[in-house]
């Protein structure tokens, strides 16, 4: 069964760099199945897509963020990373890693990682 | 981008009520349209995807429906743990866009 696991600083100041990496379990990352994606949710609102991976290194970006977003592959560690910079408080958010399928079901998001709360704050 | 609309943004049922939620899609997505389930929190669920199929272990009172550009999500009989909040999501094109949402809460 794969796991996701996000990890990194849950306070970040304002115009600082965001910074999670997921860690995945039970699965290789380097398979050319899926797109590694990261996706947010702010506290009450709904989801939003911030980008995905692939296990080559191609990226897409959410059209939003796409000036201030990098996503990387680490293949020997099993990890993906997100890093967004001059971060405001609207980039409070909880933040998912997720495993997205390339071509069946429906090209779902159909593993998650549990969440972590990251709040831009000084 | 593809925008998509969730109705009702609310709803309030009862154990044992059917309900349908319906996602419209600002364009034909053919049939790339899955929904989420999300309870306070915990990361959402897969629950149904291409439209209509059962995630494994999902329970079969839910189900999908629809094509093109108008889709429904449907809980036959509602369980005390269908209350959550659900989701529908797009991935015909990128970006993916998801719905805003749909709490389904206790009457």
């Amino acid at each position: 069964q794969v796991q996701l696991q996000e990890s990194g600083p849950g306070l970040v100041k304002p115009s600082q760099t965001l910074s999670l990496t997921c860690t995945v379990t039970g699965g290789s990352i380097n398979s050319g199945d899926y797109y590694w994606t990261w996706i947010r949710q702010p506290p009450g609102k709904g989801l939003e897509w911030i980008g995905y991976i692939y296990y080559s290194g191609t990226t897409w970006y959410s059209p939003s963020l796409t000036s201030r977003l990098t996503i990387s592959i680490d293949t020997s560690e099993n990890q993906f990373s997100l890093s967004l910079s001059s971060v405001t408080a609207a980039d409070t958010a909880v933040y998912y890693c997720a495993r997205r399928n390339k071509i069946v079901l429906g090209r779902s998001f159909d593993f998650w990682g549990q969440g972590t709360l990251v709040t831009v704050s000084s | 981008d593809i925008q998509m609309t969730q109705s009702p943004s609310s709803l309030s049922a009862s154990v044992g009520d059917k309900v349908t939620i319906t996602c419209r899609t600002s364009q034909s997505i053919s049939n790339y349209l899955n929904w989420y389930q999300q309870k306070p929190g915990k990361a959402p669920k897969l629950l149904i995807y291409a439209v209509s199929s059962l995630q494994s272990g999902v329970p079969s009172r839910f189900s999908g429906s629809g094509s093109g550009t108008d889709f429904t999500l449907t809980i036959a009989s509602l369980e005390p743990e269908d209350f959550a909040t659900y989701y529908c999501q797009q991935s015909s094109i990128t970006p993916p866009s998801l719905g805003q949402g749909t709490k389904l809460e206790i009457k």
